[in-house]
């Protein structure tokens, strides 16, 4: 059952702290997406990859926020350092060229405190 | 930008017919979706529908696309309780490699009364 896999589910950090997720998406999907949820701005777009290139980072803070596909099985969505605005669940999703449909990830629900 | 919006909630009796109604800005779009997301879950694609389309049915579902007003509604016939979730609009246009990011709605509450 092919799926996208978020890790970790939950992570709750200090303020300041260094805060990494990582995504694997769906075997053989050359577009990965990262989403970011909150309650007052919904679903934002951060950053999208395919084939592994950047294509588009203009939703993330650049300042703090980094994102990376060290290969075709990973991507990371690193903040560093973290503030307690940051606080939301992170999505990453995945999509085949060609496709219409991005698969979504179960989340991660960052706390930063 | 591109703006996509929804209203945030909507009640409806078990065994009615659900309409959940989204407007967007962004007169490039080339496809429209629907997500669904139940509490603590990511979310789940329900259908899509091409801007070259105007109606597209699948079992319970249809969708309904107005390009000139640039209104789009998804109708869910016979809600059940599990059709309880929050129902999001999306649009995305395509660069020529697949499609592009989403912009999301803020989503529409559906809640079920008895």
């Amino acid at each position: 059952d092919a799926r996208v896999t978020q890790t970790p589910r939950d992570k709750v950090t200090e303020m300041g702290q260094e805060v990494t997720m990582r995504c694997q998406p769906i075997l053989g999907h050359n577009t990965v997406f990262w989403y970011r949820q909150t309650m007052m701005q919904g679903l934002e777009l951060l950053a999208y990859f395919r084939n592994r290139a950047p294509l588009d980072d203009s939703g993330m803070p650049k300042d703090r926020f980094s994102a990376e596909m060290p290969d075709a099985t990973l991507a990371t969505l690193k903040i560093q350092p973290s503030e307690p605005r940051d606080s939301a669940v992170y999505f990453c999703a995945s999509g085949d060229r060609g496709s219409t449909e991005a698969f979504f990830g179960q989340g991660t629900r960052l706390t930063v405190v | 930008g591109e703006d996509v919006e929804q209203s945030l909630f909507l009640s409806v009796r078990e065994g009615d017919s659900s309409v959940i109604n989204c407007t967007y800005t962004d007169s490039s779009s080339t496809y429209l979706y629907w997500y669904k997301q139940e509490p603590g879950a990511g979310l789940q694609l329900l259908t899509y529908i091409f801007s070259n389309m105007d109606m597209k049915q699948d079992q319970r579902l249809t969708v309904l696309l107005n390009k000139k007003d640039k209104h789009l509604s998804l109708r869910i016939a016979d809600t059940q309780t599990g059709d309880s979730a929050i129902y999001f609009c999306a649009e995305s246009s395509d660069s020529g490699g697949g499609a592009d990011g989403l912009t999301f709605g803020k989503g529409t509450h559906l809640i079920i009364q008895p």
